[in-house]
């Protein structure tokens, strides 16, 4: 079955670009997404990007795909404090099927240093 | 808008009590999806429905019970509550299944003592 891994932890000074990682082993993901979470709250989807795809650029934020090594990256550019959170990777994970779910990650901690 | 509301926001049980979680929403959406957060273990799918009436277990369903009698409410039910199930529990919908994304409610904080 699908698996998406990426680390646990990022310290980030404010100010600087964050870069948070993560691999997929589900090839036939047609989309792949990231969520924000932040303190006693739901996940917010961030963005997403279509498999075909290698790059997409919203505002401070790029997500690169690299779908040979099956990795995928969310750059945030001029990191503020509001960015503290913790940020899902998902994809599709399953046979195929119109059954097919989201798989997560176990979420990245965005840590920012002042 | 509204979109995912999940009621209620914080519980508290005894071991062996049941209780339902509620979640509502208001998009008209088809898929309809329960999780737990644990730390360290990220989201875990426990039940979730494709369309009103029909209900499919998840990753982790031993424990819980869930029923879609209208479209727009998803309910979660555990029938004996036990300290494992101690957890945040969110809900979550999208327009169908695959690859739309979902949208989430705030959660539920459940603590069973």
């Amino acid at each position: 079955g699908e698996d998406v891994e990426q680390s646990l932890f990022l310290s980030v000074r404010e100010g600087d670009s964050s870069v948070i990682n993560c691999t997929y082993t589900d090839s036939s993901s047609t989309y792949l997404y990231w969520y924000k979470q932040e303190p006693g709250a739901g996940l917010q989807l961030l963005t997403y990007i279509f498999s075909n795809m290698d790059m997409k650029q919203d505002q401070r934020l790029t997500v690169l795909l690299n779908k040979k090594d099956k990795h995928l990256s969310l750059r945030i550019a001029d990191t503020q404090t509001g960015d503290s959170a913790i940020y899902f990777c998902a994809g599709r994970g399953g046979s195929g099927s119109g059954d097919d779910k989201i798989i997560f990650g176990k979420g990245t901690r965005l840590h920012i240093l002042p | 808008n509204a979109g995912v509301t999940q009621t209620p926001k914080f519980r508290v049980l005894k071991t062996g009590q049941s209780m339902t979680l509620l979640c509502a929403q208001d998009m008209n959406h088809e898929y309809m999806y329960w999780y737990r957060q644990d730390p360290g273990m990220g989201l875990r799918l426990i039940h979730y429905s494709v369309g009103e009436g029909t209900t499919a277990k998840g990753e982790v369903p031993d424990g819980y019970n869930v029923s879609r009698l209208k479209k727009q409410n998803f309910l979660l039910g555990l029938e004996s509550a036990a300290p494992s199930q101690t957890s945040v529990y969110f809900c979550a919908s999208s327009p169908t299944g695959g690859n739309q994304p979902q949208h989430f409610g705030d959660g539920t904080r459940l603590s069973i003592l």
